[in-house]
């Protein structure tokens, strides 16, 4: 199917184990990036990406480590899970040099960290 | 650095009433705006966006919202909401000059349509 997909969908881990969440888009498109939703913070970046092999911080990256050795993939690896990492987290991606500058939305990676 | 704030975290409303979602931005040069919802345990979906010309922009559902550049806001509007209206709304800022395509996103505002 075309689009944007997040896997896996929910997740429980524990403290101090290693985690990867999965994130796919089929429409090649150029930018990507992973957010994380609390409540009472909205959505603040983790990553992004520009392109295959061209990854940047964003407002939160301390504890989360990504690749993108695929233009169509982009994995977000929390090395040492912690409780404080427990959220909602999206992908999303966009067209570089879009005049809709529209981002596109994954539907969401639940994860807990006990 | 840029920032939004979306001054209300909930907002009830009766079905059919009129309601308005504010959104202030930090002030720059050349902003892009946009409002996203999200649905209970869904993704986030593009509402509505201003990149330029007219300032009023508007939704296929109803939904409206004004660039307002004097006062750096981007209020969303609807005349009459439905019960199908009942999701959470964010205001996003993307600064046109950087680059990045990065967006800031405000606190979001939960909307609670009432019957």
């Amino acid at each position: 199917d075309a689009g944007i997909t997040q896997s896996p969908r929910y997740k429980i881990t524990e403290t101090g184990r290693q985690v990867t969440l999965m994130c796919h888009q089929t429409w090649s498109h150029s930018y990507m990036f992973w957010y994380r939703q609390d409540l009472g913070h909205g959505l603040r970046l983790i990553y992004y990406s520009a392109a295959a092999d061209i990854t940047d911080k964003g407002e939160v990256p301390d504890g989360y480590v990504v690749s993108r050795s695929k233009t169509e993939n982009f994995p977000l690896t929390l090395e040492s899970a912690t409780r404080s990492q427990t959220s909602v987290y999206f992908c999303a991606s966009m067209v570089a040099g879009s005049s809709y500058n529209e981002q596109f939305f994954g539907p969401g990676t639940r994860l807990t960290v006990l | 650095a840029q920032s939004v704030t979306q001054l209300d975290s909930q907002v009830p409303v009766f079905e059919e009433a009129p309601v308005e979602l504010r959104c202030n931005y930090s002030s720059s040069v050349s902003v892009y705006l946009f409002w996203y919802v999200q649905y209970p345990n869904q993704g986030l979906q593009l509402l509505l966006k201003y990149l330029s010309g007219s300032t009023l922009v508007e939704s296929i559902n109803g939904f409206e919202a004004e660039f307002n550049k004097s006062q750096t806001s981007f209020h969303l509007r609807k005349p009459s909401v439905h019960i199908s209206d009942t999701a959470e709304y964010f205001c996003a800022v993307s600064d046109g000059l950087s680059g990045t395509y990065k967006y800031i996103f405000g606190t979001g505002t939960r909307l609670k349509v009432l019957a």
